[in-house]
């Protein structure tokens, strides 16, 4: 089976402009789940997503949104950006059901904003 | 509420060198753990995993066992390489939601 993919690897953007990332769950997987990691911060979690539904939330500002398709594909906005956003975007897929309860991480977005 | 949490690092050990790295986590239910490996520049790569009291979880030399009665899954490792410094994370994580510890960064010097 392929793996997470994420797209794109890296994006450079500046302070206000807008910014999607995508994330391309392994066949079958139907949760999806954000994660941002910064030095300072550590691993934070974002959202998650299953069923086109947001089903858990962190505690991240409302420029931070989501949205998951039918096929399960699920993409990433962040508004107005600001400098403090500058990190690695990671998501993270997951079947659901049985005792597969493990989360396979996509290899990130490295996000700087300038 | 549910949490995990792991030793600072980082760690600095020699090669060949035993590793220890704990983790202890808070939890209802009967949550699965896990050891997920970063490597930099990478995203995280699922290192080990246990579903159930008293599992051994193991992979590369490294493991873990799940122990219930003092809600720890340390990872061990009896003699680890150059090769092997990276981040480690400990995970717990069911059908509703995944907690992470903080990460313990190990360095292996030759």
């Amino acid at each position: 089976k392929a793996g997470v993919t994420q797209t794109p690897r890296y994006l450079i953007k500046t302070r206000g402009q807008q910014v999607t990332l995508s994330c391309s769950p392994i066949s079958g997987h139907r949760s999806v789940s954000w994660y941002q990691q910064t030095p300072g911060q550590g691993l934070q979690f974002l959202f998650e997503y299953f069923s086109e539904t947001q089903r858990n939330k962190g505690n991240f500002p409302g420029r931070f949104s989501g949205r998951q398709f039918s096929n399960s594909r699920s993409e990433m906005n962040v508004s107005t950006l600001e400098l403090g956003d500058s990190a690695l975007y990671l998501c993270a897929t997951q079947a659901l059901g049985g005792p597969e309860y493990t989360q396979y991480f996509g290899p990130g977005t490295r996000l700087t904003v300038l | 509420g549910d949490s995990v949490t792991q030793m600072e690092g980082p760690v600095t050990l020699s090669e060949e060198a035993f590793l220890t790295i704990n983790c202890t986590y808070t939890a209802t239910g009967y949550p699965s753990l896990f050891w997920y490996v970063q490597y930099p520049g990478e995203g995280l790569q699922l290192l080990l995993k246990a579903t159930k009291a008293d599992d051994k979880g193991s992979n590369k030399g490294f493991e873990a066992t799940y122990r219930k009665e003092t809600t720890s899954f340390h990872l061990e490792k009896g003699s680890v390489q150059v090769s092997d410094s990276a981040v480690y994370f400990c995970a717990r994580g069911n059908f509703n939601k995944f907690y992470f510890g903080s990460g313990t960064k190990l360095n292996v010097k030759p």
